[in-house]
């Protein structure tokens, strides 16, 4: 597609369970980020990837966070052993670059996550 | 650490009126800042990007200006319509292009009939 892709656009799960969120960026995109947005607040910066460099992960909020790369494209965001407090959408973004020439980047849909 | 601020949180006007949301930073080391805007349950639709060396940037109905040494961007959408009822946000990215975008958190507009 042209844009962003995520998946899932919505889903609940139990505390205590695993989440896998997906994204798949811009084609040709090499800049890709994750953030997070809860009720009420801004977003919040989780985790950057940019070509075949080490991921910035400084936004990560725990160890129960993690996320990957594969081939340089489509990226997976995995939380573990969920909390109620991780409810919030996700949302994942690419550029075609980072800084350098000061590119747009470009937002998915997001994925709404509810711990319950 | 660099702080936006949106103000106001929330707007309500009637159509057709010319109006001006604001975003303030702290830090005017910024390599950009980029507006906005976000429909009830959607993600994040780019409006407009300006780099720290321009002062506006222009797109239809929608001007954005930036000066960066007093830590101020303006949006300015004339004409408004009921579809431009939405959240807008505005983010800056730090000097020398880091990864990290802050953004605020918005500016919520609602355009009457």
């Amino acid at each position: 597609g042209a844009g962003v892709s995520q998946s899932p656009s919505n889903k609940v799960t139990e505390k205590g369970k695993d989440v896998e969120l997906r994204c798949d960026p811009i084609s040709g995109h090499t800049a890709l980020y994750w953030y997070r947005q809860s009720l009420g607040q801004g977003l919040e910066f989780l985790i950057y990837f940019q070509g075949n460099s080490a991921p910035d992960k400084s936004g990560l909020p725990s160890d129960r966070f993690s996320a990957e790369r594969t081939g340089g494209s489509v990226s997976t965001l995995t939380i573990q052993r969920t909390q109620q407090e991780d409810s919030a959408v996700y949302l994942c973004a690419s550029s075609l670059t980072s800084g350098g020439s000061g590119n747009t980047i470009y937002f998915g849909e997001g994925s709404w996550l509810t711990v319950v | 650490k660099q702080e936006v601020t949106q103000i106001p949180a929330a707007l309500s006007v009637p159509e057709g009126e010319n109006l001006v949301l604001n975003c303030s930073f702290t830090d005017s080391a910024i390599y950009n800042l980029q507006w906005f805007r976000q429909d009830p349950g959607k993600g994040l639709t780019s409006l407009l990007l300006i780099q720290s060396s321009q002062r506006e940037q222009t797109s239809g109905r929608l001007n954005a200006s930036l000066d960066k040494s007093s830590g101020r961007s303006t949006l300015y959408i004339a004409a408004s319509q009921p579809g431009d009822s939405a959240t807008y946000l505005c983010a800056v990215r730090p000097g020398g292009g880091g990864n990290k975008l802050t953004f605020g958190t918005g500016t919520q507009l609602k355009v009457e009939l």
